[in-house]
């Protein structure tokens, strides 16, 4: 079936520490794997995004990889902010739709 | 800024009313998204429209409907509201066509419903 899972729920980290969100996708036609970043009471706003044909991609702290053998991938933030803290999502292309996983709420203390 | 704009932001209904939210597509976009987000889940797939035809639906009932414009705008409908139609409904538009390959979408600032 459709479905992308999300690990861990939640996370808390300590101000300048890395954090690591891990998501495995089911469907091997899947091509296109975005991370969204939501705030209390706002949209979800993409923060990295990353296509089949690529391992991984790097934005400044942001960093995805993407395993298609294994259907797994992951986001890394490194250095991280309070202003880091938010609930994230990934999401995996399934035809015309995203399918995102749970979220992940992420905790940084100063 | 992405350049997806919906109203309205907030709205309250009654169960069994009838609610239209609306979107404008970030320009030059002709692929519409709707998504339905309930508090504390990830955002779901309604449906998708292209060029004002529906091409691709998720797993809502029928009285989940929309509309897409000639200027490719849109609107979401909703009939015999129900207590758990309350959420954030996100629009989000990208440059695509029948079949999602790849492109980027925008999510608008989102629509609370709160059925009561």
């Amino acid at each position: 079936g459709e479905n992308v899972e999300q690990h861990p729920s939640t996370l808390s980290v300590q101000e300048g520490d890395s954090a690591v969100i891990k998501c495995t996708y089911s469907d091997s036609a899947s091509n296109y794997f975005p991370w969204y970043k939501q705030e209390l009471g706002k949209r979800p706003q993409l923060i990295i995004d990353i296509r089949s044909n690529v391992g991984e991609k790097k934005d400044q702290r942001i960093a995805v990889t993407l395993n298609k053998t294994a259907k797994h991938f992951s986001l890394h933030i490194t250095e991280t902010q309070p202003e880091d803290s938010a609930v994230y999502f990934c999401a995996a292309s399934i035809g015309y739709k995203l399918i995102f996983g749970s979220g992940t709420r992420l905790l940084v203390r100063p | 800024e992405t350049g997806v704009t919906q109203s309205p932001t907030h709205l309250i209904k009654t169960r069994g009313q009838q609610v239209t939210l609306r979107c404008s597509s970030q320009s030059g976009h002709n692929t519409v998204s709707w998504y339905q987000q309930a508090l504390g889940q990830g955002p779901q797939f309604i449906f998708q429209y292209y060029r004002e035809e529906e091409n691709g639906r998720g797993n809502f009932p029928p009285r989940f409907s929309g509309l897409q414009f000639p200027n490719y705008s849109s609107e979401l409908n909703v009939n015999a509201l129900e207590l758990d139609d309350s959420a954030l409904y996100l629009c989000a538009s990208s440059l695509g066509g029948t079949a999602f390959s790849g492109n980027t979408i925008y999510f608008g600032e989102g629509s609370w419903l709160t059925v009561v």
